[in-house]
């Protein structure tokens, strides 16, 4: 059964700073990997996904790894903004169709 | 990638009641999912709907407490029968996009608090 865990499970720096999320999975059989934020009471905004046969994805600020041998991917947040502030999932899809999320991270940005 | 309008955004009910959400995605889909998200929670999947068959329930989840319906390739609904405080969650609905590079897009969410 596929479980996927998410460090740190919060997270709290000065704005400008560079930060990793990290995201691991135990089985490697994925089809693909998903990270999206949530805003506190609100729906999923996709970020970045990641296909299986891929190491790396980017978009502005975010830059996404994975490294599905050992089980693992990270977010990359580039230079943090109070706008940033949010929990951040990962998630994985394996030969279903269903997606299985991490436990998040909640991330706050202070100026 | 789809655009999905849920509704409602946020309710209030009372226990024993029940409570109907909608899910429009503005691209016919062959499968929506539903997922809950309980306080402090990741999101847990609740039932996969395919239109014109009944939807499939995950381990936990049973059709008389979650039904759902999927009229048409474009619009589903999931019923929250008899609430009970446990009840209180976030639901969201979602669909995977068509495509290499498209994953999967949620709706805004249904913020339910049984009272």
């Amino acid at each position: 059964k596929q479980e996927v865990t998410q460090i740190p499970a919060a997270l709290s720096v000065p704005e400008g700073e560079n930060l990793v999320l990290n995201c691991s999975f135990t089985d490697s059989a994925i089809y693909n990997l998903q990270w999206f934020r949530q805003d506190p009471g609100k729906g999923l905004t996709s970020l970045l996904l990641i296909q299986s046969s891929q190491r790396e994805q980017t978009s502005g600020r975010l830059n996404a790894s994975l490294d599905k041998s050992s089980g693992r991917s990270t977010l990359y947040i580039a230079a943090s903004q109070p706008g940033d502030s949010a929990t951040y999932l990962c998630a994985v899809r394996g030969n279903t169709d269903k997606l299985i999320f991490g436990t998040g991270t909640r991330l706050q940005v202070f100026p | 990638s789809a655009v999905i309008s849920q509704k409602p955004s946020r309710d209030i009910c009372q226990r024993g009641t029940s409570l109907t959400i909608q899910c429009q995605v503005d691209s016919q889909v062959t499968m929506m999912f539903w997922y809950r998200q309980q306080p402090g929670q990741s999101l847990t999947l609740i039932a996969t709907a395919n239109q014109g068959s009944e939807a499939t329930y995950e381990s936990g989840f049973v059709i008389d407490k979650f039904p759902i319906s999927r009229p048409n390739l474009t619009f589903s609904t999931l019923t929250v029968s008899n609430m009970s405080p446990e009840d209180s969650s976030i639901y969201l609905c979602s669909v995977e996009g068509t495509g290499f590079n498209y994953g999967y897009t949620f709706g805004s969410g249904t913020r339910l608090t049984v009272v």
